[in-house]
């Protein structure tokens, strides 16, 4: 049970490109999603929560107009990268996770690994 | 601020050795523990969780630990280590920050297992 799809598992574009990343709980409805960004050898950074229905929370210093995320039901949620660039390249994770109790862990999709050309 | 650590971002040990995966939280409040794993270019898996209880948690492929206040600990063990353990460890804490909460990770163990 819990399992979370991300796709696509990879990206390969051209600069200026923009990129949708689509992030399904399959089994249970996803009341919250979360978007990370990991960079090479490194941790996960959140970037964003979503909640269904609500304007996605960022995180300080992640650029809204870059990172377009929306959470139209409860078991998808979409990450738009408008206008990529090189520096956009990275390894995106999302996840999900059901109800509101802090004893609920997050499930991960198998992220997605962008390359801006 | 809240924050994990973990000792040592890389561990080796041999196949059939015992592995120790360290952790360490910050915390004011009781906190909610989770380890996850990552495999090469995959998302990450949840070996267990801390919530509330027996402080000895029991995980996926023969994983578990043990979340001790006194120490803010939450250190990750296995027995005998497999090759198939190769792995990226994470430990994370979920807390309440502004009404919302975050899942904050510690900068991760990568876990090599020689033969």
């Amino acid at each position: 049970g819990a399992v979370v799809s991300q796709h696509p598992s990879r990206v390969i574009c051209k600069s200026g490109t923009s990129v949708k990343i689509e992030c399904r709980s399959l089994d249970f409805q996803a009341t919250t999603m979360f978007w990370y960004r990991q960079f090479p050898k490194q941790s996960l950074m959140l970037m964003a929560t979503s909640n269904e229905g609500s304007k996605a929370t960022y995180e300080q210093g992640v650029e809204k107009d870059k990172f377009l995320i929306n959470h139209a039901s409860l078991t998808l949620s979409t990450l738009t990268v408008t206008s990529a660039h090189p520096e956009d390249s990275s390894f995106y994770i999302c996840s999900a996770s059901f109800g509101t109790g802090l004893n609920q862990p997050q499930h991960f999709g198998d992220g997605t690994r962008l390359s801006i050309l | 601020a809240q924050s994990v650590t973990q000792l040592g971002s890389h561990v080796s040990v041999s196949e059939g050795a015992l592995v120790l995966l360290r952790c360490n939280y910050s915390s004011s409040v009781p906190p909610y523990l989770f380890w996850y794993v990552q495999y090469p270019n995959q998302g990450l898996q949840l070996l267990l969780k801390y919530t509330t209880g027996a402080t000895l948690v029991k995980g996926i492929n023969g994983f578990e630990a043990e979340f001790k206040k006194s120490e803010t600990s939450f250190h990750l063990t296995k027995p005998s280590a497999h090759m198939s353990d190769a792995a990226e460890y994470f430990c994370a804490v979920k807390y309440v920050i502004q009404g919302a909460q975050k899942l904050v990770f510690g900068q991760g163990t990568r876990l090599t297992i020689n033969p």
